[in-house]
């Protein structure tokens, strides 16, 4: 059965450092998406994308995240200067449709020191 | 705006046992998609079902229910003869036709102890 696949499983990384999550989604689906849980919290949408372009985001999508699919396959999450409430399981998902049978990758565990 | 709320934030049963998880919703869209997702302790997120608005018939795989209600914006899943492998977290979501967004509920923990 086809997967979505992050990498890497976790991360730490210092308080103000950039990090990159990368994704790769399932190969023919054409949404991308992006969420975070925060440990013992819900899981919450942070960003989608479509066509090569963000197509909605939340609140907590502020201009310290961006999204990038720099070639066909991969979908990243960056994090400019992260923050300690930052630390979070990112969670990456695709879909074939909008809003229809979204597959979520494993996660990536980040922890900001 | 889409909203999803599990009032349950923990349920502790002993294994054999039934039980109820429950989801109520809102939206204002009349197109929508309800959905269940169990994350166990490795945390990973399974689906386990996808619910369309016109759909209301209820649903049986195996030892998981779903009854599904318009009438009360409910989305409720239960699971019959409880195990220990059932322990986790469940999640009701919904994803509106008109955004791309799914929205999570808070989460029930399922504890089933032997």
């Amino acid at each position: 059965e086809p997967e979505v696949t992050q990498t890497p499983s976790h991360q730490v990384t210092q308080m103000g450092q950039e990090v990159i999550l990368r994704c790769v989604p399932i190969s023919n689906h054409l949404y991308f998406y992006w969420y975070r849980q925060i440990l013992g919290q819900k899981v919450e949408f942070l960003v989608s994308f479509y066509n090569n372009e963000i197509s909605e985001k939340s609140e907590i999508f502020d201009d310290q995240f961006s999204v990038e699919r720099p070639d066909g396959s991969n979908f990243t999450l960056k994090i400019r200067s992260t923050k300690l409430e930052d630390s979070a399981m990112y969670f990456c998902a695709s879909s074939e449709r909008q809003s229809y049978g979204y597959t979520f990758g494993s996660g990536t565990r980040l922890t900001v020191v | 705006a889409q909203k999803v709320t599990q009032a349950q934030t923990e349920i502790s049963v002993v294994e054999k046992e039934d039980v109820t998880l429950d989801c109520v919703y809102e939206t204002r869209d009349t197109t929508y998609y309800l959905f269940w997702y169990k994350q166990p302790p490795s945390g990973e997120l399974v689906f386990l079902i996808r619910r369309n608005s016109f759909d209301e018939q209820n649903e049986i795989s195996g030892r998981y229910s779903w009854n599904f209600q318009k009438s009360t914006s409910s989305f409720n899943f239960t699971i019959t003869a409880s195990q220990v492998v059932d322990s986790a977290v469940y999640f009701c979501a919904l994803s509106e036709t008109s955004g791309s967004r799914l929205t999570f509920g808070e989460g029930t923990q399922l504890t089933v102890n032997p």
